[in-house]
């Protein structure tokens, strides 16, 4: 069975960059015409889509956090990862890393990494 | 604020049917993309509860069934159980902002 685990600092300090990392397991990261997903939601508010990133590179992100975003994923180690750059108090919130299908439907998710913006 | 509009809250008796509106415009589900539904428990992580507009993946109850016409997307939950109070929220592409975007969500209670 596919898991997903996020992975990655639960405190950064404002206007440093937010790196996360998605560990896929119980199958390849290469198989299957999938697109890696990242999700956000603040505490008590609503789901957030982040961007999406395919085995060969190629990415699409959130046109609100375009200029701040930045995808990649590592093949080898079976993992994608984000980093989200001058980070503020509203990036707050958790990050969920998911598998997405070719029309966004998110079919398996992370369980979630808190992220907590603060000096 | 969201393209994808859904009213904040609904509410129904055990075994009732209610309804959740994803209400778009021409630059998403107007446009013909695909609506998808997710079902967020309390303290849990969002699941996959319809996709493609009316798909159930497996496992899910047959009492959960999703609709698309025009501008407006719907998910129906029949024969409300207690089990089905969460947030739900709705998904689909947006081609003016050339990404997905999710609804606002609706909170289910069951009374």
């Amino acid at each position: 069975q596919l898991q997903l685990q996020e992975s990655g600092p639960g405190l950064v300090k404002p206007s440093q960059t937010l790196s996360l990392t998605c560990s896929v397991s119980g199958g390849s990261i290469k198989s299957g015409s999938y697109y890696w997903t990242w999700i956000r939601q603040p505490a008590g508010k609503g789901l957030e889509w982040i961007g999406r990133i395919y085995i060969n590179g190629s990415t699409k992100y959130n046109p609100s956090l375009r200029s701040r975003v930045t995808m990649s994923v590592d093949t080898s180690k079976n993992q994608f990862s984000l980093k989200l750059s001058s980070v503020t108090a509203a990036d707050t919130g958790v990050y969920y890393c998911a598998r997405g299908g070719e029309f966004g439907e998110l079919l398996r998710w992370g369980q979630g990494t808190a992220v907590i913006v603060s000096s | 604020q969201s393209v994808l509009t859904q009213p904040p809250s609904v509410s129904g008796a055990p075994g009732q049917r209610v309804t959740i509106s994803c209400t778009g415009s021409s630059s998403n589900i107007g446009a013909g993309y695909d609506v998808h539904w997710y079902q967020q428990l309390p303290g849990t992580v969002p699941k996959l509860l319809i996709y493609g507009n009316s798909n159930r993946p497996s496992g899910v109850p047959d009492r959960f069934s999703g609709s698309k016409s025009g501008t407006s997307a719907s998910l129906a939950i029949t024969g409300l159980q207690a089990e089905d109070e969460a947030d739900y929220y709705c998904q689909s592409y947006d081609s003016s902002l050339s990404g997905y975007v999710f609804g606002t969500g609706t909170k289910v209670t069951v009374l």
